[in-house]
């Protein structure tokens, strides 16, 4: 079983929609989640950080439920910048160890 | 952009080869991660090394090998190249003190493609 587990999409949304975006993962041990960006035959760069209350940057959200292992990202007034992979990362506690999903495809159409 | 950099950007070998790839991490940065992404696919694990010794590792043979240098950059091997092998080697610095204060944010380098025929 994956680490980490995302659908890979890809998500065709108009100009101005909500997306959200799930991850699981399945070690209990997990201590940091991240939301990594990645743009095509790019190196990934840090969206954000997840905690557990919850965090938001501008129109993004970020979720993280420990119970169910269920990490969320939602994007409100998509752009066609935002039209990327999305990565869902877990770090394994105290190991220093960082998982990445597979990524959820993003298209945002004008 | 991220102060990481990779050598070589690409590079072909076939089966049964070696290969060795470098990376300079970010200034003040002590800790050099390795990631393997197949296309289509997220990025996996290699290990991890911290004050020039290994420090945690995926799912890989041991024909995969790394090292750290007093000035914190680092080289990736595979030896016994095989066709599987063929991905993006991402290189991703970061500053570890073990504490509750690591962000946890790394910074990726724009990878090394290597494909092995």
């Amino acid at each position: 079983r994956k680490e980490v587990e995302q659908d890979p999409g890809p998500f065709n949304v108009p100009e101005g929609a909500t997306v959200a975006f799930n991850c699981t993962y399945s070690n209990s041990a997990s201590q940091s989640f991240f939301w990594y960006r990645q743009d095509c035959r790019k190196e990934p760069k840090l969206l954000m950080s997840v905690y557990s209350s919850g965090n938001e940057d501008g129109r993004f959200t970020a979720q993280l439920n420990r119970a169910s292992q269920y990490i969320s990202l939602l994007i409100r007034d998509s752009k066609l910048s935002d039209s990327a992979t999305y990565l869902c990362v877990v770090e394994l506690y105290n190991f220093n160890k960082f998982y990445f999903g597979s990524g959820t495809k993003l298209n945002v159409k004008p | 952009e991220t102060g990481v950099t990779q050598s070589p950007t690409h590079l072909i070998k076939t089966r049964g080869q070696q290969v060795t790839l470098r990376c300079s991490s970010q200034s003040g940065h002590n800790t050099v991660s390795w990631y393997q992404q197949a296309l289509g696919q997220g990025p996996q694990f290699i290990f991890q090394y911290y004050r020039e010794e290994e420090n945690g590792r995926g799912n890989f043979p041991p024909r995969f090998s790394g090292l750290q240098f007093p000035n914190y950059s680092s080289e990736l091997n595979v030896n016994a190249l095989e066709l599987d092998d063929s991905a993006l080697y991402l290189c991703a610095s970061s500053f570890t003190t073990g504490g509750p204060q690591d962000t946890g944010e790394l910074f990726f380098g724009e990878g090394s493609r290597l494909t092995v025929l």
